[in-house]
């Protein structure tokens, strides 16, 4: 039982357009949901996160976006960078679960010149 | 600032033979401690937490165990390794419920089991 799904495991998108990439979760009981990037042997660097309480939160190039009556939530990249090239992972912090995240299975974005 | 140390960075194991990756955190107290896996095309697996010295929760039954002999160090470990166990390991920690940043992870360990 997956709580936290990406479903698209690769996303490839040209420099300067927008990257959108997507996570579904199944409950309702999670506090905060956050994006992680990861390059290849490395581990993930925390990105952006976003309250239950909100519906989106915006650093820069990334926006996440939370809807909570789909169960879905996004982030945005605009523009995408070829150095934005990674794995992203959505996680979600339950609540009362002493911090433990849930993670995504991923989803590897390519951003091309 | 808080660092965290994982290691070694490339480990190669024949099956059957026995598995110690250490962590150590700087820069806090009594953090939270993970361990996670990352098999091929997969995506993260919580294997162990741990709130406190001592203090060890299992997620998923396997190969593995862990400890945490001192309040900033986590140890992973196996008697007899399987080609299963071969993956991505990485170890985080967290200040209390981890908030709206969630985890700090180490570098990784890449594991191959032949």
């Amino acid at each position: 039982d997956q709580q936290v799904k990406q479903n698209s495991p690769s996303l490839s998108v040209q420099e300067g357009r927008i990257s959108i990439l997507n996570c579904d979760y199944t409950n309702s009981m999670f506090d905060y949901f956050l994006w992680y990037k990861k390059y290849p042997a490395e581990g993930p660097t925390f990105l952006i996160s976003i309250s239950s309480i909100k519906d989106k939160n915006e650093d820069g190039r990334f926006t996440v976006f939370l809807n909570k009556s789909a169960k879905h939530l996004s982030l945005h990249i605009v523009p995408s960078q070829p150095g934005d090239s990674a794995v992203y992972f959505c996680a979600v912090n339950p609540y009362n679960q002493g911090g433990k995240l849930i993670f995504g299975q991923g989803t590897e974005l390519s951003v091309k010149p | 600032s808080q660092t965290i140390h994982q290691w070694p960075a490339t480990l190669v194991q024949p099956v059957g033979s026995p598995l110690s990756l250490e962590c150590t955190v700087e820069g806090t107290s009594n953090p939270n401690l993970y361990w996670y896996r990352q098999a091929a095309g997969r995506g993260l697996q919580l294997l162990f937490y741990s709130v406190g010295i001592g203090q060890i929760s299992s997620e998923v039954p396997q190969n593995l165990s862990a400890s945490r002999p001192q309040d900033r160090q986590f140890i992973l470990s196996s008697k007899k390794l399987l080609l299963s166990d071969s993956g991505f390991y990485l170890c985080a920690w967290s200040v209390g419920q981890g908030a709206n940043y969630g985890y700090t992870f180490g570098s990784g360990t890449r594991l191959t089991v032949v």
